[in-house]
């Protein structure tokens, strides 16, 4: 299997855009998870899902974050309007049941 | 609420030395516990996990962990490292069998292997 998947790997853009993060985990896995890493605040959850269904988004930081998994292969993280406080590096990852979880490469966003 | 303290944000070890990183947990019930290791510009990768049973785990690259309970600890271990081995160190705690839940990481340690 290739892994988790994100894409882009980087993506810079202007304050006020609207950005979109991709992500497909690995094939079997029903549990999808992104997260947010920065060096003040660290590794945090933003919102889980389950069999495609949101779970848990008590981490999502405000409105202008949304995500969305449309079928078992695909999710995505949008942001609208970006803003240069939403700058880390955001990481997908996906599990089996109650297994460990498996992480991507991470997308690194710049917002200017 | 949950919560991983990590206390050592730096460690350096010489190569070949022996290396322990601590991690301490706080949660009510015994959690699910994971120490993952991430390389510069990279995501992180699975070192080693506890869900139950034996409390010495082994893991890949040499790696082993110690859950202790009466401590709250599940510190990171490796009798000797290898120039390879620097990098960020994260512990996690899950609490739904730790794949079925976000999991809850440490602020990280980041490992220098001095030659």
């Amino acid at each position: 299997d290739a892994g988790v998947i994100q894409s882009p790997r980087h993506e810079v853009t202007e304050m006020g855009q609207e950005v979109t993060l991709r992500c497909k985990p690995i094939s079997g896995h029903d549990y999808l998870f992104w997260y947010r890493q920065t060096m003040m605040r660290g590794l945090e959850l933003l919102i889980y899902f389950n069999n495609n269904v949101p779970i848990d988004d008590s981490g999502m930081p405000e409105d202008r974050f949304s995500a969305k998994m449309p079928n078992a292969s695909f999710s995505t993280l949008k942001i609208q309007p970006s803003e240069p406080r939403d700058s880390a590096v955001y990481f997908c990852a996906s599990s089996f049941s109650v297994y460990e979880q498996y992480f991507g490469p991470g997308t690194r966003l710049t917002v200017t | 609420a949950q919560s991983v303290t990590q206390p050592d944000i730096h460690i350096t070890v010489s190569e070949g030395a022996s290396l322990e990183l601590r991690c301490n947990y706080s949660y009510g019930a015994t959690p699910y516990l994971f120490w993952y290791v991430q390389s510069p510009g990279q995501g992180l990768q699975l070192l080693l996990k506890y869900f139950s049973g034996d409390t010495l785990v082994q893991g890949i690259k040499g790696f082993e962990a110690e859950f202790k309970r009466s401590q709250s600890s599940f510190n990171l271990r490796k009798p000797s490292v290898h120039w390879s081995d620097a990098a960020e160190y994260f512990c996690a705690v899950g609490f739904s069998g730790g794949g079925a839940d976000g999991l809850t990481f440490g602020k990280g340690t980041h490992l220098i292997i001095q030659p």
